[in-house]
């Protein structure tokens, strides 16, 4: 099976704080994602990743980095947090487009609140 | 207009019913598509996936899709307690090059009650 984990649940961070997210995937898988989920605005993909080192923006990256120094584990950093990121944040992989495979396979997902 | 669109409802249906979960699409290049459900605060899983029309069938679940129409469905059959969560479709173009990009509908919120 594949799994996807990132590194909370929950978090509560202060607004100006530098916040890390972290998600690893144990499958091999070329490319990451990172979505934040929003009632009413469902998912938004913020940036994501198809090599190591590799990057690409979103729909929505203002505000927001990204770090893949190794395969399995994609990074999502907030520089400077602020209320309005507070939200879910979910994590994704998928295998490779050269085998003709679209589906991602999602993380647990981190409940990040910035007060 | 969004690409996809999927009514949020909440939709709520007795025990043991066939429910009826649809998106429509604009971009007639999609040719990959998914279902995915999302228990509350929970990471969405993959439930179906399908390639170009046709309809694809795994125990209760039946996806299928009408490429003519630019219609996606997905029907549950006897459905159970269980199924209650949020059911979002995704779908993606054929292109060379193409990053595994999908296109999310918003989520339909199917309630089955006892």
């Amino acid at each position: 099976d594949v799994k996807v984990t990132q590194s909370s649940r929950y978090l509560v961070k202060r607004t100006g704080e530098k916040v890390f997210l972290e998600c690893v995937q144990d499958m091999d898988h070329e490319n990451m994602f990172w979505y934040r989920q929003d009632p009413g605005l469902g998912l938004r993909l913020i940036y994501f990743s198809y090599d190591v080192k590799m990057k690409e923006k979103g729909d929505i990256p203002e505000g927001y980095s990204v770090s893949r120094e190794k395969k399995e584990r994609f990074s999502l950093i907030l520089e400077s947090a602020s209320t309005n990121q507070t939200s879910m944040y979910l994590c994704a992989s998928n295998p490779s487009l050269a085998r003709n495979t679209y589906e991602q396979y999602f993380g647990p997902g981190t409940r990040l609140t910035v007060t | 207009q969004k690409e996809v669109e999927q009514d949020p409802g909440p939709l709520s249906v007795p025990e043991g019913a066939i429910v009826s979960l649809n998106c429509t699409y604009s971009n007639s290049a999609f040719q990959y598509f998914m279902w995915y459900r999302q228990y509350s605060r929970k990471g969405p899983e993959l439930l179906m996936y399908t390639y170009s029309s046709g309809n694809k069938e795994d125990g209760r679940f039946t996806a299928q899709v009408d490429k003519s129409s630019k219609y996606i469905s997905l029907f549950i059959r006897d459905s159970q307690p269980s199924d209650s969560a949020t059911y979002l479709c995704a779908m993606a173009p054929f292109l060379s090059g193409n990053t595994g990009k999908l296109i999310f509908g918003q989520g339909t919120t199917l309630q089955v009650k006892p």
